[in-house]
């Protein structure tokens, strides 16, 4: 069965510091890949998706980056945090071709103080 | 307007109670429809998912989709303290595209 794992669970962080928050699934490949971060009643934003080892594209052209050096890796960064970066971030996985249904980790909630 | 709308509650209902939990969208190219319940502090999970119109059972859960009036139900029967979490509705045209989600609705349980 596939597995999708998220660390750290949790991270505080000053503003100004860089982020790395990694994601990996197991028991699939070649998976599309996605970031989100969910803020209190705001629901989920899409900031990444990934279709292919290096192949990025961004929702929300922030501060923040994504990169996929591995067919079931997925980092989040960020060279300097915002306030406006503390939530909860999701990563999500697509399996197959004519799958739509997106399962997510655990998360990881950043708080930038 | 948002595309796809969902009231936050929280909504509070006794042990044993029939829930229904609701959105409205606007997009008409919705095709594929989700529900997730999501625990606090925790990742959504997915509940159910349907293709168009039409009901879907899966044990005390029943989802339902009425893409004539764009409006998508969860019921959940015979409610129990363990069904207390946020509920969220997510759509989508279908294949890879975006993945569109509702705002979420809490739900509580009392026992």
């Amino acid at each position: 069965s596939q597995t999708i794992h998220q660390w750290p669970a949790t991270l505080v962080q000053p503003v100004g510091s860089p982020l790395s928050l990694e994601c990996t699934v197991e028991g699939t490949s070649n998976p599309n890949l996605y970031w989100y971060r969910q803020a209190a009643g705001r629901g989920l934003q899409l900031l990444f998706y990934s279709v292919g080892i290096g192949q990025i594209s961004s929702e929300v052209p922030q501060n923040l980056s994504a990169s996929r050096p591995q067919d079931r890796q997925f980092i989040l960064s960020s060279k300097k945090l915002l306030l406006s970066d503390s939530g909860f971030y999701l990563c999500a996985w697509v399996g197959t071709v004519s799958s739509y249904e997106q399962y997510f980790g655990p998360g990881t909630r950043l708080t930038v103080t | 307007q948002k595309e796809v709308e969902q009231d936050p509650g929280p909504l509070s209902v006794p042990e044993g109670a029939i829930v229904s939990l609701n959105c409205t969208y606007s997009n008409s190219a919705f095709q594929y429809f989700m529900w997730y319940r999501q625990y606090s502090r925790k990742g959504p999970e997915l509940l159910m998912y349907t293709y168009s119109s039409g009901n879907k059972e899966d044990g005390r859960f029943t989802a339902q989709v009425d893409k004539s009036s764009k409006y998508i139900s969860l019921f959940i029967r015979d409610s129990q303290p363990s069904d207390s979490a946020t509920y969220l509705c997510a759509m989508t045209i279908g294949g890879y595209q975006k993945v569109t989600f509702g705002t979420g609705t809490k739900l509580q349980v009392i026992p």
